[in-house]
């Protein structure tokens, strides 16, 4: 089937502005996961959900990011007041119930001028 | 969640068999090992998953010894196509968060 669907691919926008990164995960995973990866770097936790609700937002750098899912399936990580140092790429997965093996979209690749 | 220890960069030939060693020290009873791959412009992707002893799938072999502190993970005759970042991750078996470090870049020459 389908794998996991980021949009948009490659986003640039002005510093100030609010972005929306969309995931659409695989069908039927119930657990949907945003990472961030700057240049170089390894991957940065940002949050977790489990169905809609998010146990886990430990990642989320500040109060500027949220994010949401709804109907168990899609989620939107929403990006307000961008700053430069929020250029990255942003990542989600996806993975089953039943075990811990994560899926990952090819990212949306943010760049803050 | 344990932490990784895995070297930074390594060289190889191509058919040459790669070994990339992975420390974990402090491996809970319930942690699996588990193993991704990353192409650059890509997100990671799933390789090999183990417990303890060893697994073997048609991509790579996983070695975990008995005191599970460090794995290995084999890759048989190494082609170009397989030069990327492969990370080594410690996590228990159920849903959740996992912790990347930097991973391990992998050069493969002709």
């Amino acid at each position: 089937g389908a794998g996991v669907s980021q949009s948009p691919s490659n986003k640039v926008t002005e510093k100030g502005k609010d972005v929306e990164l969309r995931c659409d995960p695989i069908s039927g995973h119930t657990a949907l996961y945003w990472y961030r990866q700057s240049l170089g770097q390894g991957l940065e936790f940002l949050i977790y959900f489990q169905g809609n609700s998010a146990p886990d937002k430990s990642g989320l750098p500040s109060d500027r990011f949220s994010a949401e899912r709804t109907g168990g399936s899609v989620s939107t990580l929403t990006i307000q007041r961008t700053q430069q140092e929020d250029s990255a790429v942003y990542l989600c997965a996806s993975s089953p119930e039943t075990e811990n093996i994560q899926y990952f979209g090819a990212g949306t690749r943010l760049s803050v001028l | 969640l344990a932490k990784t220890t895995q070297p930074i960069s390594m060289d190889s030939y191509e058919g040459q068999e790669v070994n990339i060693t992975c420390s974990h020290n402090n491996i809970a009873t319930n942690d699996y090992i588990t193993w991704y791959q990353q192409f650059p412009s890509q997100g990671p992707r799933f390789i090999i998953q183990g417990y303890k002893t060893k697994v073997t799938n048609e991509v790579a072999s996983l070695f975990i010894p008995a005191d599970r502190k460090s794995s290995t993970l084999s890759l048989p005759r190494v082609s170009l196509s397989d030069t990327a970042v492969y990370y080594c991750l410690v996590a228990k078996g159920s849903q959740g968060n996992l912790i990347f470090g930097k991973g391990t870049k992998l050069s493969v020459k002709p």
